[in-house]
C-alpha cells in the first residue's frame, strides 16, 4: 500500500464522542487526503492537504477537520461522531495534483452507534 | 461539473474469457483518467491511467483501457479473465485540482 499506514483500522464509538484517524506516510509526497467510501457512492473527497498547515476542504468536508503538522503525518478528526459519519475512511497521497496518480492506504472502519 | 459513470453494479464472466468493465466521463475541458482494483477489505490499488497521448493504456495484472474521446469513454478491458480478477472496480477522473471523481463502482465476478 504504498508506504502508508491508517490507524486505527477499525473503530466503534458512539454518537457524540469524538473521534481521531491518522494517517503516516513514507514516500515523502507533498499532497495528502481523505475519502470515505459508501456503498452507491463510491469514494468522496473530505479533505486534503497541499503541504504542512496547508489543508482544504473536499466535496463532504462538513462535520470533520483535519490538521498536518508534519509532512508524514495526516489526521482527521470528528470532533462530535455522528451515525451518517459510519463508513470506510481512505487516506491517500501523491507527489502533486492533477496528472499524479493517488496511493491509497488501507482503510479504516469506523461505527458510530 | 465532473462526473464518472459506472452503468453496470455487476459484470458476470467466465474464466478464459474476455471482459469489459464500462466507464464514460464528463469534465469540460481535458480529463485525466484512472481505474483502480479493490480486493474485499483492502484499500484501492492503481491499475492504469490517462493522461495524454496513445488513446490504449496498458497496465497491471494484464489490463488495459481504452480512450474514446467522441464517445467519452474509458473502458477497461482484459482478454482472458482470472477467477483472482473478481473484485470491486472503480473509475476516477481528474479535470484538474486535485480531487479524484470516482464512479460508484462496478463488481467483477469471474466463474471458474
Amino acid at each position: 500500500d504504498a508506504g502508508i499506514t491508517q490507524s486505527p483500522r477499525h473503530k466503534v464509538t458512539e454518537t457524540g464522542t469524538p473521534v481521531t484517524l491518522r494517517c503516516h506516510q513514507t514516500e515523502n509526497h507533498r499532497y495528502m487526503y481523505w475519502y470515505r467510501q459508501d456503498p452507491g457512492h463510491g469514494l468522496r473527497l473530505i479533505h486534503y492537504s497541499y503541504g504542512v498547515k496547508d489543508t482544504d476542504k473536499g466535496e463532504v468536508s462538513d462535520g470533520y477537520s483535519v490538521s498536518r503538522s508534519k509532512t508524514e503525518d495526516f489526521l482527521l478528526t470528528l470532533e462530535s461522531a455522528t451515525s451518517s459519519q459510519t463508513s470506510v475512511y481512505f487516506c491517500a497521497i501523491s507527489e502533486s495534483t492533477t496528472q499524479e496518480t493517488q496511493y491509497f492506504g488501507p482503510g479504516t472502519r469506523l461505527l458510530v452507534l | 461539473a465532473q462526473s464518472v459513470a459506472q452503468p453496470e453494479d455487476q459484470v458476470n464472466v467466465a474464466e478464459g474469457n474476455p471482459l469489459t468493465v464500462k466507464c464514460t466521463y464528463s469534465v469540460s475541458g481535458n480529463p485525466y483518467l484512472f481505474w483502480y482494483v479493490q480486493y474485499p477489505n483492502r484499500g484501492l490499488q492503481f491499475l492504469l491511467k490517462y493522461i495524454t497521448g496513445d488513446n490504449l493504456v496498458k497496465g497491471s495484472y494484464g489490463f488495459e483501457a481504452e480512450f474514446n474521446k467522441s464517445q467519452t469513454s474509458f473502458h477497461l478491458k482484459k482478454p482472458s479473465a482470472l477467477v483472482s480478477d473478481s473484485a470491486l472496480y472503480f473509475c476516477a477522473v481528474r479535470e484538474s485540482g486535485t480531487a479524484l471523481i470516482f464512479g460508484k463502482g462496478t463488481t467483477l465476478s469471474v466463474s471458474s
